[in-house]
C-alpha cells in the first residue's frame, strides 16, 4: 500500500545546531507540504512544494528551509534549531484537484 | 488571506450524546472546500468528512454530519451518538478552489466519557 513516512520520529537536539527531518512518500503525489503543530495554533504551514525543484514559503517559514529534487521526498531542514521550533511536525501529501491530503506519523522535535 | 477560527478548545460529552464542534472561517472567495481533520491520541490526522462549498446540501458520513452556511462562513461538525472511539483534537481546514495547500484552525479537544 502506497503510504508517507516521516524520520526521525522522535529528535532532541540543542540550539544552534542544524536538523533534517525527513519525509518520504510513495503516493506519486507531486503536491507536498510540512506543517507544525502547536498547542493552540493547530497546523501552520512551513513550506510546500507543487512539484520536483518547486518550493514555497508558508505562513511560519522562517528558520526553515525545504528541497525537492524528486517526487517522493521532501525533507524540511532546520538550519540553525532554536527552542521555539520545538514542535510536533506533519509531512503531508495530496494529489491535485480535490484529493485526499494524507499524512505522515509526525515527528517530535525538541530543541533544548 | 484565509482564516478559520475554532472557539472550542476544549469540549467534553458522555458517550451517546450528539455533540456539535463549531468552525467559522474568513475568505473572499466563492468557490473552496472545507474539511474536518480528527487526530486522535495515537496523532494521526484522519479525514473526517468535506464539503465542496458550491453544494448546499449538507455533507454526511455516517455518524458524522456538518452544518455548512456559507453567507454566514459556518462549517460545524455534528457526531451523533458519539462513542468512545470519537476522542481525539478535531481540526476545521479551508482550501481555495484551484490551490493545493490547506488552512487549518487552532483545534477543539473533544472527550467522550463513559
Amino acid at each position: 500500500d502506497a503510504e508517507i513516512t516521516q524520520s526521525p520520529r522522535h529528535k532532541i537536539t540543542e540550539t544552534g545546531r542544524q536538523v533534517t527531518l525527513a519525509c518520504h512518500q510513495t503516493w506519486n503525489h507531486n503536491n507536498m507540504f510540512w506543517y507544525r503543530q502547536d498547542l493552540g495554533h493547530g497546523l501552520r504551514l512551513i513550506h510546500y512544494s507543487y512539484g520536483v525543484q518547486d518550493t514555497n514559503k508558508g505562513e511560519v517559514s522562517d528558520g526553515y528551509s525545504v528541497s525537492r529534487s524528486n517526487t517522493e521526498d521532501l525533507p524540511l531542514t532546520l538550519e540553525s534549531a532554536a527552542s521555539s521550533q520545538t514542535s510536533v511536525y506533519f509531512c503531508a501529501s495530496k494529489a491535485g484537484g480535490t484529493g485526499e491530503l494524507f499524512f505522515g506519523e509526525g515527528s517530535r522535535l525538541t530543541v533544548l | 488571506a484565509q482564516t478559520v477560527t475554532q472557539s472550542q478548545p476544549e469540549m467534553s460529552v458522555q458517550e451517546a450524546e450528539t455533540v456539535t464542534l463549531s468552525c467559522t472561517y474568513d475568505t473572499s472567495e466563492n468557490n473552496y472546500y472545507l474539511f474536518w481533520y480528527k487526530q486522535p491520541p495515537s496523532r494521526q490526522m484522519i479525514l473526517v468528512i468535506r464539503q465542496e462549498a458550491y453544494k448546499q446540501q449538507n455533507a454526511t458520513e455516517n455518524r458524522f454530519s456538518v452544518n455548512f452556511q456559507k453567507a454566514a462562513k459556518s462549517f460545524s461538525l455534528k457526531i451523533s451518538d458519539s462513542q468512545l472511539g470519537d476522542t481525539a483534537m478535531y481540526f476545521c481546514a479551508f482550501m481555495r478552489q484551484g490551490a493545493q495547500k490547506l488552512v487549518f484552525g487552532q483545534g477543539t479537544r473533544l472527550t467522550i466519557n463513559p
